[in-house]
């Protein structure tokens, strides 16, 4: 089955530094793109991030650059998002997901989500 | 960038009936436009791709048009597992944004 897990998710303080991994099994890992969407409590779907099947290409929403950056490691199957200077507006849970088939960024399957808190 | 608008923001339907959500770009995006359900409580599922392109495993029920600027889906029979709420997404190019979202209940 097609899978992916994130994990790394925390109570981190206003100002601090997480790093999100999401490991992925089931397909050939490095012919997908894949993504960050995050969902703060209550509110809709917000893409943030994504990288292309290579790592050669990497996306961010306005929201973000400069203070994430997302990676992967072919190799271990996994993709990364590390997340520097959190704002109190970047609690969500945070899900990872696999791109579409040609490089496209429709996003399926996706985890469960991790949890991110951002708070003194 | 491209803003991705959706109406209604919410409707209230009963059971069998058709069900009609759109979605709006604020610039062409060709049929580069995917569908997603999320369920209470649930992850997001991909229902649709390509604007009208079925995800396999998702029922017949469901089904998407448009291309350009405005898209639609349907629920063409509405059933009590259909509640969530629906949300599109464009991928022509980055950022790949979602709409807000439409909220799906039973009358």
């Amino acid at each position: 089955d097609v899978q992916v897990v994130e994990s790394g998710g925390d109570l981190v303080q206003p100002g601090g530094s997480l790093k999100l991994s999401c490991a992925a099994s089931g397909f050939t890992f490095s012919n997908y793109a894949m993504t960050w969407v995050r969902q703060a409590p209550g509110k809709g779907l917000e893409w943030i991030s994504g990288i292309s099947g290579s790592g050669g290409s990497t996306y961010y929403a306005d929201s973000v650059k400069g203070r994430f950056t997302i990676s992967r490691d072919n190799s271990q199957s996994t993709v990364y998002l590390q997340m520097n200077n959190l704002r109190a507006d970047d609690t969500a849970v945070y899900y990872c997901a696999k791109g579409g088939i040609s490089g496209y960024y429709w996003f399926d399957p996706w985890g469960q989500g991790t949890p991110v808190t951002v708070s003194s | 960038d491209i803003q991705m608008t959706q109406s209604p923001s919410s409707l209230s339907a009963s059971v069998r009936d058709r069900v009609t959500i759109t979605c709006r770009a604020s610039q062409g995006i060709n049929n580069y436009l995917a569908w997603y359900q999320q369920k209470p409580g649930q992850v997001p599922k991909l229902l649709i791709y390509a604007a009208s392109t079925l995800q396999s495993g998702v029922p017949s029920r469901f089904s998407g048009s448009g291309s350009g600027t405005d898209f639609t889906l349907t629920i063409s029979s509405l059933q009590p597992e259909d509640v969530a709420t629906y949300y599109c997404q464009k991928y022509n190019s980055a950022p790949f944004t979602f709409g807000p979202g439409t909220k799906v209940d039973i009358k």
